[in-house]
């Protein structure tokens, strides 16, 4: 059971360039999300997904774009990379489960993708 | 909108006193609340989480914090440093309107001095 899981771990592009970010969990979590960590400023949402087919916008989802075709997937795209989005980034997974459950309400992180972009 | 706010981004303890990190919350909707930690060059690892019920919750490695709704706060406490909880915290906080979103804290950097 490898929990949540990022591809790559580092990754360095220059200004215009593309990428996509791969976010996969082993757990069925119906929910997953993508952060962005930046110094002094925590982790804001990106962008979230409810399940399978459906994404939305999260605090800060200008430049990015999401896909939740399967739903152990979530892929964070960057279309013209910015030096503005050179951050940790970090997907996480839940299940709205039942009140009863121990692991309800809360999100598993998976280690976190370093990007720079130059 | 909901939002939180940690006093301190950086907080020293000797090893052995108490630890003390403040969280207090903004929230329209009864929160859900949670501490996160992280240590260097890992994902976050939730601590504990209060939703419903009783005030005082117990997290893992001997952390506990207490829900305030009169104070809007969640400080998170341990009687006893150890070296090994030097990490960065992140209190959060959750409405219960199903999606799960989390508002994070900018986080406090926890030191421990020998």
């Amino acid at each position: 059971n490898a929990g949540v899981t990022q591809t790559p771990k580092f990754r360095v592009l220059k200004t215009g360039q593309s990428m996509t970010l791969l976010c996969a969990q082993d757990m069925n979590h119906e929910y997953m999300y993508w952060y962005r960590q930046d110094p002094g400023m925590g982790l804001r949402l990106i962008h979230y997904s409810v399940g399978e087919g459906t994404t939305a916008k999260g605090e800060v989802p200008d430049g990015y774009n999401v896909s939740r075709l399967k739903k152990q997937n979530f892929l964070l795209g960057l279309e013209s990379a910015a030096p503005s989005q050179t951050s940790v980034y970090f997907c996480a997974s839940s299940d709205p489960g039942l009140p009863t459950l121990s692991s309800y309400n809360e999100q598993f992180f998976g280690p976190g993708t370093r990007l720079t972009v130059l | 909108a909901q939002s939180v706010t940690q006093l301190g981004s950086h907080v020293s303890v000797s090893e052995g006193a108490l630890v003390l990190l403040r969280c207090n919350y903004s929230s329209s909707v009864p929160p859900y609340l949670f501490w996160y930690v992280q240590y260097p060059n890992q994902g976050l690892q939730l601590l504990l989480k209060y939703t419903t019920g009783a005030t005082l919750v117990k997290g893992i490695n001997g952390f506990e914090a207490e829900f305030k709704k009169s104070e809007t706060s969640f400080h998170l406490t341990k009687p006893s440093a150890h070296m090994s909880d030097a990490a960065e915290y992140f209190c959060a906080v959750s409405d219960n309107f199903g999606n799960e979103k989390l508002t994070f804290g900018t986080g406090t950097r926890l030191t421990i001095i020998p």
